[in-house]
């Protein structure tokens, strides 16, 4: 069963850079069934679509996010991540991985809070 | 960008009762809607997608239809373990966009 898993740091400060990392487990990223992506969550809001990308294909970001977003990939350890620069409070939100079967995001991460305060 | 509505916002229920939620899509999507539940500090669960498949392991009291710009995800029959949030998202384009959420509660 596929499972994922983010991991980074929690506390970021304004104008600085968020990373996060998604672990993959039961499943290889380079599998073709599937194309992977991330999601955050603004507390007590909804969900919004960060970037998704599919593996030896394209990358795709949310316009509202592009210029300041960065998703990368390695296949060697399963992983792929996410780089948010600029941050700002707007910013504090939770942060999700998971795979992407017909259009569905099928297996989540468990999610992290990343909060931006100085 | 696809504008995802959902109504109602928000839906007071009892166990037993029939629950549809309903989906709008600024443009059409063919079939191109997935439905999740998401429960306090929990990640969404897929529910259905391709509008109307049912997820592996998902009860058969949710089903989902609907196509172009008109979408419907009903719980035949709610059980106590219902109760939470329900959003529709759309993956017939990037960006993908969701749902602003339908709160089903008692």
């Amino acid at each position: 069963q596929l499972q994922l898993q983010e991991s980074g740091p929690r506390l970021v400060k304004p104008s600085e850079t968020l990373s996060l990392t998604c672990t993959v487990s039961g499943g290889s990223i380079r599998g073709s069934r599937y194309y992977w992506g991330w999601i955050r969550q603004s507390p007590g809001k909804g969900l919004e679509w960060i970037g998704s990308f599919f593996p030896g294909g394209n990358t795709y970001y949310n316009p509202s996010l592009k210029s300041r977003v960065t998703i990368s990939v390695d296949t060697s350890k399963n992983q792929f991540s996410l780089k948010l620069t600029s941050v700002t409070a707007e910013d504090t939100a939770v942060f999700y991985c998971a795979n992407v079967v017909s259009g569905g995001f099928d297996s989540w991460g468990q999610g992290t809070l990343v909060a931006v305060s100085s | 960008d696809i504008q995802m509505t959902q109504s109602p916002s928000s839906v007071s229920a009892s166990v037993g009762d029939r629950v549809t939620i309903t989906c709008r899509a600024s443009q059409g999507i063919s079939n191109w809607v997935a439905w999740y539940q998401q429960k306090p500090g929990k990640a969404p669960k897929l529910l259905i997608y391709a509008a109307s498949d049912l997820q592996r392991g998902v009860p058969s009291r949710f089903s989902g239809s609907g196509s172009g710009t008109f979408f419907t995800l009903t719980i035949s029959s709610l059980q106590p373990e219902d109760f939470a949030t329900y959003y529709c998202q759309q993956a017939d384009s990037f960006p993908f966009t969701f749902g602003p959420g339908t709160k089903v509660d008692i």
